[in-house]
């Protein structure tokens, strides 16, 4: 049958707002969590990282939310720009310890920014 | 410190055909995965690798196959290509250790016509 792309959730917000762009994960024992931004051809660029031990981890701008009880993660980018305007991904590891580098990717947010 | 190179950028296939698709890491990153990402499916893992062996594999058919060299350069392989297998083509290079974050390069976009 013929394919259907995802439809991804947006976000559109002016310059010099604060973002929130959220994600729910699904494996409960998945311990580590990067968000990424991706932009138009480009491949995904690394924003930050939190591991399962934590709650909040603050980068430059940024500040990722962890919520393991309800499963949720959620990125915070604080003034946002235009050249912030990119699709955003979260991605969990859910394969423990067996893996260095195996993600699984959330749909992403579409992310708009208005001057 | 270069970061992990992806040849060809693009490249065009005819139904049936192989393609073979080349990730180089970063300098001292022993660990090499790939992705396919389309706009049906979203980002979605195929294998892993780390010295030289398959450590994980996704859900894809036999005809996704890769490979990687002691120096840590990694290819991947698409045999009987299928007009779905139109996709960009992601690979990303992390450290050895649990949790370390994954770079990605800028993807091979591959047609199949």
């Amino acid at each position: 049958g013929e394919s259907v792309g995802l439809h991804l959730p947006t976000l559109s917000v002016q310059e010099g707002d604060n973002s929130i762009i959220n994600c729910a994960y699904s494996n409960s024992a998945s311990d580590y969590f990067i968000w990424y931004k991706q932009e138009s051809g480009k491949g995904p660029q690394f924003i930050i990282d939190i591991r399962s031990n934590m709650d909040k981890r603050q980068g430059q701008r940024v500040t990722v939310l962890l919520n393991k009880t309800v499963k949720h993660l959620s990125l915070q980018i604080a003034a946002t720009q235009p050249g912030d305007s990119a699709v955003y991904f979260c991605a969990e590891n859910t394969a423990g310890g067996t893996s260095y580098g195996k993600l699984t990717f959330g749909q992403g947010t579409i992310l708009t920014v208005h001057p | 410190k270069a970061g992990v190179t992806q040849t060809p950028r693009y490249l065009i296939k005819t139904r049936g055909q192989q393609v073979t698709l080349s990730c180089s890491p970063i300098s001292g990153h022993r660990s090499v995965s790939w992705y396919q990402q389309t706009p049906g499916q979203g980002l979605q893992f195929l294998f892993e690798y780390f010295s030289e062996t398959q450590r994980n594999k996704g859900n894809f058919p036999g005809r996704f196959s890769g490979r990687q060299f002691s120096n840590s350069r990694s290819e991947m392989n698409v045999s009987t290509l299928e007009l779905g297998d139109s996709a960009l083509y992601l690979c990303a290079s992390s450290l050895v250790g649990v949790n370390t974050e994954a770079f990605f390069g800028q993807g091979t976009r591959l047609t199949v016509v």
